[in-house]
């Protein structure tokens, strides 16, 4: 099945700073790849998601890359703010069958 | 709001015992996710319904069981309780798995076992 490594699990950044957090992916059947931000205690909410068709994908401060060739895909969040702090998990899905694959998050502080 | 609703928000129960945890999904959703999230831990996959049937299948223990009922909603039985079962359940739900839409996250429903 497949497996998502992501990295860093914790990283710590200067306001207005920017920060990327990576996975990988091990299934090249994987074909769509959402981004969650979980606050502490809340739901993981969707942020920006990417589908394999497409190799970047913006909105605002937020970014996400896709490689399918090396299998790894990469959240961007420029001019990062203390709200920014949260969570984050990205996943992947297979096509034609909708299960995801969580990876095991990263804790972003972004500190004033 | 995600539109998608869990019940309930809280539970205390003892070990040994048996509850029901209660999901509702998006209006016109037909699949219903479950996870387990313990403390500081990533979201673990237990089960996946769609349109009433099971799909996908995580790591989920045999005391636990689910199913989606006819008007869509989902129920997570845990039995036989013990302490490290205490998490945060979270129900997601999405819609066509053919065109393989995004989930969308319930609030979630915390669970005490003492």
């Amino acid at each position: 099945g497949e497996n998502v490594e992501q990295h860093p699990s914790t990283l710590s950044v200067q306001e207005g700073d920017s920060a990327v957090i990576k996975c990988t992916y091990s299934d090249s059947a994987s074909n769509y790849f959402p981004w969650y931000k979980q606050e502490l205690g809340k739901r993981p909410q969707l942020i920006i998601d990417i589908r394999s068709n497409v190799g970047e994908k913006k909105d605002q401060r937020i970014a996400v890359t896709l490689n399918k060739t090396a299998k790894h895909f990469s959240l961007h969040i420029t001019e990062t703010q203390p709200e920014d702090s949260a969570v984050y998990f990205c996943a992947a899905s297979l096509y034609n069958f909708n299960k995801f694959y969580f990876g095991s998050g990263t804790k972003l502080n972004v500190k004033p | 709001d995600s539109g998608v609703t869990q019940t309930p928000k809280h539970l205390i129960t003892a070990t040994g015992q048996r509850v029901t945890l209660r999901c509702s999904p998006r209006s016109g959703d037909l699949s219903v996710y479950w996870y387990q999230q313990s403390l500081d831990q990533g979201l673990q996959f237990l089960i996946q319904y769609y349109n009433g049937e099971e799909r996908a299948k995580g790591n989920i223990l045999e005391r636990f069981s689910a199913q989606q009922f006819p008007d869509l909603h989902s129920e997570l039985n845990l039995s036989s309780l013990e302490l490290g079962d205490s998490a945060l359940y979270f129900c997601a739900s999405s819609g066509d798995v053919r065109i393989q839409e995004t989930q969308y996250f319930g609030p979630g429903t915390r669970l005490l076992v003492l």
